[in-house]
């Protein structure tokens, strides 16, 4: 399969305990987002790569969260300190745009998620 | 207040009637995605629209764009329990980020 792949897909943790996601884009794809999903609302954008170069993070990203994506491939999404309010799906995607000047997102490929719980 | 609105929040349909989800725009549409969503699972890919009045359609899935009410529904005909789900509405709005706003969400339960 050469879709997105996140990792792992559910984890609970206890409150104030770090956790890290990783997501796998399709191969091919410069861009790379994620975001955040709660029960009952669409999804939250937190952050975009294009390549390996962060371009954008959303008023949601509290400085205990932090994202990478060190070689332009796979990310990681980090958050220190877990609070309960961190309960969450964190949704990867990945897309390929040729330029910068393209206006429209464009079609964006979902990963499954991982689950979050902070008990 | 929310970018993009849709209507309704949850729907439950028979088996093989046609039902009709929309999506309305405080702001002005770059381009509207639609999406589905399986209970626990990431969002497929439906549709892309970008002109006004343009109108795609997959299998018994239509959308359409009306560009100056800055809206834009969704139409399943003949409705099969395979279309069950949550269909989400994305757009760029161009509301500072370069990525979608997405809608909460319509969820769809097709009764047998």
């Amino acid at each position: 399969d050469t879709g997105v792949s996140q990792d792992p897909r559910h984890k609970i943790t206890k409150r104030g305990q770090n956790v890290t996601f990783r997501c796998d884009p399709i191969s091919e794809h410069n861009r790379l987002y994620w975001y955040r999903q709660t029960l009952g609302q669409g999804p939250e954008f937190l952050t975009y790569f294009q390549n390996e170069a962060q371009l954008e993070k959303s008023r949601l990203l509290s400085d205990r969260f932090s994202a990478e994506r060190p070689k332009g491939s796979f990310s990681t999404l980090e958050i220190q300190r877990t609070e309960q309010g961190d309960s969450a799906m964190y949704l990867c995607a990945s897309s390929l745009r040729l330029s910068l000047a393209e206006l429209n997102t464009g079609e964006l490929f979902f990963g499954e998620g991982s689950r979050l719980t902070v008990l | 207040s929310q970018e993009l609105e849709q209507s309704p929040q949850s729907l439950i349909v028979q088996e093989g009637k046609n039902l009709t989800i929309n999506c309305t725009s405080s702001k002005t549409l770059y381009g509207l995605y639609w999406y589905k969503q399986k209970y626990g699972e990431g969002l497929i890919f439906l549709m892309m629209l970008q002109k006004g009045g343009e109108e795609k359609s997959h299998e018994k899935i239509t959308a359409k764009l009306d560009e100056k009410k800055q809206q834009s529904s969704l139409h399943i005909t003949a409705s099969q329990p395979s279309h069950a789900g949550t269909y989400l509405c994305g757009a760029d709005l161009n509301s500072g980020y370069s990525t979608l706003t997405f809608g909460k969400g319509t969820m769809l339960l097709v009764s047998p």
